[in-house]
């Protein structure tokens, strides 16, 4: 079955440690972003990427990076810079140049201890 | 700026009630108009969707009529269930655009036996 899997679901880490959340598709889609949100929120847009090797910021790229070395995999690093990581992060996919629906993972809750 | 604004919730409702989840935006040009649904701890799933003025989208019971005049999106369905308790999230965004989607703030429906 094609679709975009996150890992892990849940995840701790202490004050002043980088973590790094996962993200495939096996879409095929060119097109791949991070979202955070937060409760009573909606989603907000960290990074995108277009294309193999290139990406852009979003709204909230302040305390995150990201890389896309190949085309199935868009993974996400929360910094230490990240004031305020707890949260539920949900990776999409989508298809260009038809920019149709975007198609999104499980999410990753990721909790700051 | 683009921007789409929801109604609070939460929504609680009793089995079989009628809904409706008011949505409207902001847009410069002509969007594309979505809902997703986001069922507890889970990722967004497209519910519906619109790509031009007059079109309604349906799924599941669900419909939405994309107004330009009024600039809504307004989400309904003539008889809830129990199984729809969920946060339905409006957003919109332009096939010209880097396909970004803007989201509004959700809301949450729960739906009572």
């Amino acid at each position: 079955d094609g679709g975009i899997t996150q890992s892990p679901k849940y995840l701790f880490r202490k004050e002043g440690q980088n973590v790094t959340l996962s993200c495939e598709q096996n879409l095929n889609h060119d097109a791949m972003y991070w979202y955070r949100q937060d409760p009573g929120q909606g989603l907000r847009l960290i990074y995108y990427s277009q294309i193999v090797n290139d990406f852009q910021k979003g709204d909230i790229a302040e305390g995150y990076s990201v890389s896309r070395e190949k085309k199935e995999s868009f993974p996400l690093t929360v910094t230490s810079a990240q004031k305020n990581p707890t949260a539920f992060y949900l990776c999409a996919s989508q298809d260009l140049p038809s920019y149709n629906e975007q198609f999104f993972g499980p999410g990753t809750r990721l909790t700051v201890l | 700026g683009n921007s789409v604004t929801q109604m609070e919730g939460p929504v609680t409702l009793s089995e079989e009630a009628f809904l409706t989840i008011n949505c409207t935006y902001t847009a410069t040009g002509y969007p594309s108009l979505f809902w997703y649904v986001q069922y507890p701890g889970e990722g967004l799933q497209l519910l519906l969707k619109a790509t031009k003025a007059d079109d309604k989208g349906s799924n599941k019971g669900f419909e939405a009529t994309y107004r330009k005049e009024t600039t809504s999106f307004h989400l309904e369905k003539g008889s809830v269930q129990v199984s729809d308790s969920a946060v339905y999230f409006c957003a919109l965004f332009f096939s010209s655009n880097t396909g970004k989607l803007i989201f509004g703030q959700g809301t949450t429906l729960q739906v009572k036996p």
